[in-house]
């Protein structure tokens, strides 16, 4: 089983919907949680940070199930471009290293 | 503010040469982390360093590449004798350290092997 586990995709999503990915990690002893977006040949770029049960930014909500060990990213009212690949990345206690999910590729249409 | 910074975004180098990627992490980061992306595919992590340290390089191939982040200047990522199957895009990121690393990425170095 991988460390971090998404759906591929694509999700093929017609504007102004919501639109909404899971993620499941293995480790229960994760303590932090990120999602990264990426566009088509560009760096990740962080969009949120999850540290408690979830958080909110505009139209966009992380929850965080640790009992379920997932964590979910909400996009309402999706725009063209939210177009992208979202990462779900995984930090394991004080250890430094993140684990990174393959990705969730959305594709948001007019 | 500056934030990552990488250079060169694009790099050519025929087969046998050396590449050097170089690294600026974000003021205030002392943290720098490698990692490659192959087209079509996901990140892959390679080194993690520190201030004249390596703290983790269990991603690195155990030949022709190696890393540094001298105590002054970039981090530097060296790739001796390239072949083919180095063509990929080198992403660099840097953190702080706290605030479950959160890292933040350079716009990457897009290495093709001729």
């Amino acid at each position: 089983r991988k460390e971090v586990e998404q759906d591929p995709g694509p999700f093929n999503v017609p504007e102004g919907a919501t639109v909404a990915f899971n993620c499941t990690y293995s480790n229960s002893a994760s303590q932090s949680f990120f999602w990264y977006r990426q566009d088509c040949r560009k760096e990740p770029k962080l969009l949120m940070s999850v540290y408690s049960s979830g958080n909110e930014d505009g139209r966009f909500t992380a929850q965080l199930n640790r009992a379920s060990q997932y964590i979910s990213l909400l996009i309402r009212d999706s725009k063209l471009s939210d177009s992208a690949t979202y990462l779900c990345v995984v930090n394991m206690n004080s250890n430094y290293q993140l684990i990174w999910g393959a990705g969730t590729k959305l594709i948001i249409k007019p | 503010n500056a934030g990552v910074m990488q250079n060169p975004r694009h790099l050519v180098r025929r087969r046998g040469q050396e590449a050097r990627l170089r690294c600026s992490p974000m003021k205030g980061h002392s943290h720098v982390y490698w990692y490659r992306q192959l087209p079509e595919e996901g990140l892959k992590f390679m080194v993690y360093l520190q201030k004249e340290n390596i703290i983790d390089e269990s991603g690195m191939p155990k030949e022709r590449f190696s890393a540094e982040f001298p105590k002054e200047g970039p981090s530097i990522l060296r790739i001796q004798q390239v072949v083919r199957g180095d063509s990929a895009a080198y992403f660099c990121a840097s953190s702080r350290g706290d605030r479950g690393h959160e890292q933040y990425f350079g716009p990457g170095t897009r290495l093709t092997v001729t």
